[in-house]
């Protein structure tokens, strides 16, 4: 079974621009999750998509956004770049809400916003 | 709201020694708690998980995991690491409603040879 993908795996933009990243989770899995990663802020939770609806949201500002599609795959879009947006950002996909099932994280996007 | 605290930035131990990286957290209720660990670029991957029952938790790799709910601890364990073992660990707290979770800052383990 194929991993957990993120496209693209860099990414460079300027301030101001907007980024869409996607996220393709394991076949079957209908929860995908979203996690921005700094060297200075840790791993944060973005947001949590569960058969298309958002379920959960972390603290960002509304720049922030991300949308599911019917076949599960997510997209995350930061509009309005600015330099503290360069991240790891990680997709992580679930077959449940249920917590007790694995949540398989992908090898991440990492942006660079100059 | 809940919060994890890993309170060693980077640990060094040499191969063949034991390990303990350490966790605590803060929730309200019983806490899903997780082991993740994360080699240089690339994602992370589960360890091991406890919900209930046993607080002894055996993972992946020769990793085991201790609650310990008096002192709001779930310290990660090995009795004897590999140079493969060099990562960095995060320790992790969910609510059970959904996958969200709160990550630690993380432990950089090196292993010495």
């Amino acid at each position: 079974k194929a991993g957990v993908t993120q496209t693209p795996r860099y990414l460079i933009k300027t301030r101001g621009q907007q980024v869409t990243l996607s996220c393709s989770p394991i076949s079957g899995h209908r929860s995908v999750s979203w996690y921005q990663q700094t060297p200075g802020q840790g791993l944060q939770f973005l947001f949590e998509y569960f058969s298309e609806t958002q379920r959960n949201k972390g603290n960002f500002p509304g720049r922030f956004s991300g949308r599911q599609f019917s076949n599960s795959r997510s997209e995350m879009n930061v509009s309005t770049l600015e330099l503290g947006d360069s991240a790891l950002y990680l997709c992580a996909s679930s077959p449940s809400l249920d917590s007790s099932y694995e949540q398989y994280f992908g090898p991440g996007t990492r942006l660079t916003v100059t | 709201a809940q919060s994890v605290t890993q309170p060693d930035i980077h640990i060094t131990v040499s191969e063949g020694a034991s390990l303990e990286l350490r966790c605590n957290y803060s929730y309200g209720a019983t806490p899903y708690l997780f082991w993740y660990v994360q080699s240089p670029g690339q994602g992370l991957q589960l360890l091991l998980k406890y919900f209930s029952g046993d607080t002894l938790v055996q993972g992946i790799k020769g990793f085991e995991a201790e609650f310990k709910r008096s002192q709001s601890s779930f310290n990660l364990r090995k009795p004897s690491v590999h140079w493969s073992d060099a990562a960095e660990y995060f320790c992790a707290v969910g609510d059970g409603a959904g996958n969200m979770l709160t990550f630690g800052g993380g432990t950089r383990l090196m292993v010495k040879p």
